[in-house]
């Protein structure tokens, strides 16, 4: 099984500055690997697919990148709406496993 | 626009079956060529991947659950059904249903809470 390791645990921001999330996958998984934002009492919804793909709707401010081992999430210029907490997922092999999360919150 | 709405019991008794029932409106479930999944998420916890559908009931479903996990779909209902069995209370968790794209999970449901207890 393919352990995701997010970092840090929570990342304490204001509104207006950026944030930067990491997600380090146990083996290699490609691509293949998403972001998914879930606000309080809310379901998560995808944010990011293939590493650097948004999803319909998301806000271009969300951007992904990496590949192989290790990915980033940037958020730039965080609005009251994104302090949440972010999982990543893998989809290279099964099972499909998700990170542990890193929430943020506002400073 | 594709909505999924998880529905069950919201308690079972401990080595009972927990039974969830996803009801998907916006959009066909035998006329897609996405599989449909569950992952839940326990109290204050993290993302666990429960299992995925496709609309011709081919499956896969995480090794973690060894046997006690099954899912089936009724395309006719548009709808498509955990079961987990014997269950105990580290099965008390939030569970959605999610349309599975490519193996990306994209809408959830809104959840629905099952506790496990006597």
């Amino acid at each position: 099984e393919i352990v995701l390791t997010q970092s840090p645990a929570t990342l304490s921001l204001s509104p207006g500055e950026r944030a930067t999330l990491s997600c380090r996958a146990s083996q290699s998984v490609d691509s293949d690997l998403a972001w998914y934002q879930q606000r309080p009492g809310q379901a998560p919804r995808l944010l990011i697919y293939g590493a650097s793909n948004r999803a319909t709707g998301i806000p271009a401010r969300f951007s992904g990148r990496g590949s192989g081992t290790d990915f980033r999430l940037t958020i730039n210029t965080l609005e009251p709406e994104d302090f949440a907490v972010y999982y990543c997922q893998q989809r290279h092999s099964w099972p499909l496993t998700f990170g542990g999360g890193t929430k943020v919150e506002i400073k | 626009q594709l909505q999924l709405q998880e529905s069950g019991p919201g308690l079972v008794k401990p080595s009972e079956t927990l039974s969830l029932t996803c009801t998907v409106s916006g959009g066909s479930i035998s006329g897609s060529s996405f599989y449909w999944g569950w992952i839940r998420q326990p109290p204050g916890k993290g993302l666990e991947w429960i299992g995925n559908i496709y609309s011709d009931e081919r499956t896969f479903y995480n090794p973690s659950f060894k046997s006690r996990v099954s899912i089936s779909v009724d395309t006719a209902k548009n709808q498509f059904s955990l079961n987990l069995r014997s269950v105990t209370a580290a099965d008390t968790a939030l569970y959605y249903c999610a349309r599975v794209p490519e193996n990306w999970f994209d809408p959830w449901g809104q959840g629905t809470l099952v506790t496990v207890s006597s």
